[in-house]
């Protein structure tokens, strides 16, 4: 079984450029999850879908951070315009219900010069 | 926010010895989970406790977990190389579902 995929695994990018990361994550999985990590930090809770319904966004910088889940299975998270502290490793995960085991994919390391 | 906080935030050992970090949080949860982050990787699920759980053992993992003090352990024994890693807790809060993690600990593990 195919894990959570996330694409790409790296991004360089100008500052106040756009930039967009995918996650497919493991199907059947109704619940996921976009996570923040900054270096030697926890992850932190960017949005939570239960299916194609964003039910916590509390944490989502609104004003420049977008995401969707389309039919309730692949997700896009999208940042315009970037700004230099949004460098970080942005974490996929999923699982078959809320606060069940999530499963994580590898991360999209976003890096604005 | 973070719900949980790791203890210690680094901790150094040798093979063989055992590894224990703490974790502490604030509200009452529905379960806990430990998870484990190589450099430069995505995060491993462990071990899941449920509130109504005391010990759980999985390999070389016994987690602990102390609702009447917002509190649990990891403890890997006989610990290798290939230990080396992050150490996170994760909790499920009772009335919000979504799954909120510490700050982690760091293990280095010698040969």
């Amino acid at each position: 079984e195919a894990g959570v995929v996330q694409s790409p695994r790296y991004k360089i990018i100008e500052k106040k450029q756009p930039v967009a990361f995918w996650c497919n994550p493991i199907s059947g999985h109704n619940t996921l999850y976009w996570y923040l990590q900054n270096l030697g930090q926890g992850p932190e809770l960017l949005i939570r879908y239960e299916n194609e319904e964003a039910v916590d966004d509390s944490q989502l910088p609104k004003d420049r951070f977008s995401a969707e889940r389309l039919k309730g299975v692949d997700s896009t998270l999208k940042i315009q315009p970037a700004e230099l502290g949004d460098s970080a490793v942005y974490l996929c995960a999923s699982s078959t219900s809320p606060g069940a085991e999530a499963f994580f994919g590898q991360g999209t390391r976003l890096t604005v010069v | 926010s973070q719900q949980g906080e790791e203890d210690p935030q680094a901790l150094s050992i040798q093979e063989g010895e055992n590894a224990t970090m703490n974790c502490s949080y604030k509200t009452s949860i529905n379960n806990l989970q430990w998870y484990r982050q190589n450099s430069g990787r995505g995060l491993v699920h462990l071990i899941l406790i449920r509130s109504n759980e005391r010990e759980k053992h999985s390999g070389r993992l016994r987690v602990t977990l102390d609702t009447s003090k917002k509190s649990s352990s990891l403890l890997i024994t006989a610990s290798r190389a290939a230990d080396t890693a992050s150490y996170f807790c994760a909790t499920a809060p009772i009335g919000y579902s979504t799954l909120t993690f510490g700050k982690g600990t760091m293990l280095l593990v010698s040969p």
